[in-house]
């Protein structure tokens, strides 16, 4: 799986948009790129993954850019719940693959 | 929602005890995994299995058994608890690909076992 690289940490106000950036530069062409959370204590909760195409769903919006060497996960009207480390993995569209994490964003919502 | 439970959230035990780590499903899923987690060391997987009566060892399966009766049902088994076997222990179930589609892993709360 290729190897991403992540800000070790980000601050975002309750309300405003958080733009969470990941370079996945060595991706290749089969591989998806997946975002989960973790929020202190508990497992990893899965929130999108896509392969070229932008795309959304309840919890945020992930935009993956034309040459898919980087990506961005927003979270629109980030909450103090939000807190969490997030995780961007790339990974290739294998039956059971495992999840391999590296160490992640720290976002930290703030009143 | 996919709903992965595991039945205990902290777990204290004594060296040489066997511990029982069970993980439930309720979304049909073909494929349960064991991981553990440690600070600076990431996730790791102990065990995963495809399907009933189906296991594969993963990276680090060395102290650790599991058992897959029913579909639903994922169970880790640690057959004399050591200090070095204390972490947070993350069960998944995904379901199974077709069509080249990637599956996504959805993870239950976790056991932070402690062994003494």
């Amino acid at each position: 799986d290729a190897k991403t690289t992540q800000p070790p940490s980000m601050d975002c106000a309750e309300g405003r948009a958080a733009n969470l950036p990941c370079n996945h530069s060595t991706i290749s062409g089969n591989e998806y790129v997946y975002w989960y959370r973790q929020i202190h204590s508990q497992g990893p909760q899965y929130i999108i993954h896509g392969l070229k195409n932008n795309e959304t769903n309840e919890m945020a919006s992930l935009i993956i850019t034309e040459d898919r060497k980087s990506s961005t996960l927003i979270l629109p009207h980030a909450t103090l719940r939000d807190t969490a480390v997030y995780y961007c993995i790339v990974r290739v569209a294998l039956g059971y693959s495992t999840l391999t994490f590296g160490k992640g964003t720290m976002l930290l919502v703030s009143p | 929602d996919v709903k992965v439970t595991q039945s205990s959230r902290y777990l204290v035990k004594r060296t040489g005890e066997k511990v029982f780590l069970e993980c439930v499903q309720d979304m049909d899923h073909e494929n349960m995994f064991w991981y553990r987690q440690d600070p600076g060391l990431g996730l790791r997987l102990i065990y995963f299995s495809y399907d009933v009566k189906m296991k594969e060892k993963g990276d680090i399966p060395e102290g650790y058994s599991v058992s897959r009766e029913k579909k639903e049902r994922f169970s880790l088994i640690l057959e004399s608890a050591s200090t070095n076997q204390t972490s947070m222990y993350l069960c998944a179930s995904s379901p199974r690909t077709s069509g080249g589609l990637t599956d996504t892993q959805y993870f239950g709360p976790g056991t932070r076992l402690t062994v003494l």
